[in-house]
């Protein structure tokens, strides 16, 4: 089957810049999750998706971060203005919900590398 | 509030050596508790994973770790290293909430393996 998809592997903006950043799971993966990773860092939960609902935000920058998903398969992530701060990989991942025969294991993509200069 | 505690952001082994990659967890819950790696420039890829049948557990690649409730560990070990094991390692904790199943994730440990 098909991996977790995204794109661009690579892009270099400037501060104040905006950028976008798209993902496709893997299919039939109702939970779709974006996760930021600092260099040297594990990866941060942004946001987690549930079909084409929002399961948890708390940690999206809602200032300058969006995402959405809105057929509930593919989903995009924004940010705008983008900070020097945000330079980092971006990362999705899909799961199948427990409840639905998943096991807990999250799929991830192979990443968007974002540089803000 | 779930979290791991991984101890060592850098850990040398010699080719053929013991691997040991520590990892604590905090869950307020019974937990799901995962290792996984990442490749330079590459997603992360599960390791293997405890979800509460045996606490030894085998993943891929010769690697193993066991949970010890009592400890709050899930310790990571391969018998002997390779140097394609070099690699960023984590370990990650998930609550069992049905539908609303969420990874948190430690800081990693870089291996590095001396030929």
């Amino acid at each position: 089957e098909a991996g977790v998809a995204q794109s661009p592997r690579y892009k270099i903006i400037e501060k104040r810049q905006s950028v976008a950043f798209w993902c496709n799971p893997i299919s039939g993966h109702a939970t779709l999750y974006w996760y930021q990773q600092i260099l040297g860092q594990g990866p941060k939960l942004l946001i987690q998706f549930q079909n084409n609902g929002v399961v948890d935000d708390s940690q999206l920058p809602k200032d300058r971060f969006s995402a959405e998903r809105l057929k509930g398969v593919d989903s995009t992530l924004k940010i705008q203005p983008a900070k020097l701060e945000d330079s980092a990989v971006y990362l999705c991942a899909s799961s199948r919900p427990m409840a639905l025969g998943g096991t807990g294991e999250l799929f991830f993509g192979e990443g968007s590398r974002l540089t803000v200069l | 509030a779930q979290s791991v505690t991984q101890l060592g952001s850098h850990v040398s082994v010699s080719e053929g050596a013991l691997v040991l990659l520590r990892c604590n967890y905090s869950s307020s819950v019974p937990p799901y508790l995962f290792w996984y790696v990442q490749y330079p420039n590459q997603g992360l890829q599960l390791l293997l994973k405890y979800t509460s049948a045996a606490t030894l557990v085998k993943g891929i690649n010769g690697f193993e770790a066991e949970f010890k409730k009592s400890e709050t560990s899930f310790h990571l070990t391969k018998p002997s290293a390779h140097m394609s094991d070099a690699a960023e390692y984590f370990c990650a904790v998930s609550e069992r909430h049905f539908g609303n199943e969420k990874l948190t994730f430690g800081t990693g440990t870089r291996l590095t393996i001396i030929p």
